[in-house]
């Protein structure tokens, strides 16, 4: 079974602020999603990084995927307070038995205050 | 474009009672469709996944069961809930295993 192990589980910060969440796994996945969640509401894709060592910018968050492809982050740079929600790392698998078989971490509650 | 519903958006159900929740795609044809649950706000699970009409796989042996009676609809059953079903569910589709899902809004089931 493959783990996705992200942190912080919690992050409240004041607006203005930068911060990194980490997704770390000791497998190789071929792709790694990022999804955000506001309550009531499923998740939405944010990006998929697929190349090792690959960093993708959306404003202000900056995704990296680790070189060997078993970790990402997501850096947020002056926070502001709709940045606030559920945020969702998702690794699908490179192959054999679990092709396709999407990993989700346990996901980093946000809250920015203003 | 593609469009996903999602049905009802809460519901309490005492315990021993049948399930049925519903889930529709629109806009495409032949999705990959999903049902996970999330408990807590937390990470999501995945529970059942569909790649065709009639065609699906489970992931974690349970109370529940789904069926995929047409190419855009996913179901998801029980004959006799549970408390430990309480949560929030989620059906999902995509164009293909690897591509990122869509998700709907979700259903927040409360078991008493």
């Amino acid at each position: 079974t493959q783990l996705l192990e992200q942190s912080p589980q919690f992050l409240s910060i004041q607006e203005g602020e930068n911060l990194t969440v980490y997704c770390n796994s000791s497998s190789v996945f071929s792709s790694l999603q990022w999804y955000r969640q506001e309550p009531g509401e499923g998740p939405v894709l944010l990006v998929t990084v697929v190349t090792g060592g690959e960093v993708k910018k959306l404003k202000r968050l900056t995704f990296q995927f680790g070189d060997a492809r078993k970790d990402s982050s997501l850096h947020i740079t002056a926070a502001q307070p709709g940045d606030t929600g559920l945020y969702l790392c998702a690794g699908l698998s490179a192959g054999g038995t679990s092709y396709g078989k999407l990993t989700f971490g346990q996901g980093t509650i946000l809250t920015v205050h203003p | 474009s593609q469009t996903i519903h999602q049905w009802p958006a809460t519901l309490v159900q005492p315990v021993g009672s049948p399930l049925s929740l519903e889930c529709t795609v629109e806009g495409t044809s032949n999705p990959n469709l999903y049902w996970y649950r999330q408990a807590a706000g937390r990470g999501l699970q995945l529970l059942f996944y569909s790649v065709g009409i009639g065609q699906i796989s489970s992931e974690v042996p349970q109370n529940l069961s789904a069926s995929r009676p047409q190419d855009r609809q996913f179901i998801l059953s029980s004959k006799k809930l549970l408390l430990s079903d309480s949560g929030f569910y989620l059906c999902a589709w995509s164009n293909s295993p690897d591509s990122p899902l869509h998700f709907g809004n979700g259903t927040r089931l409360t078991v008493t």
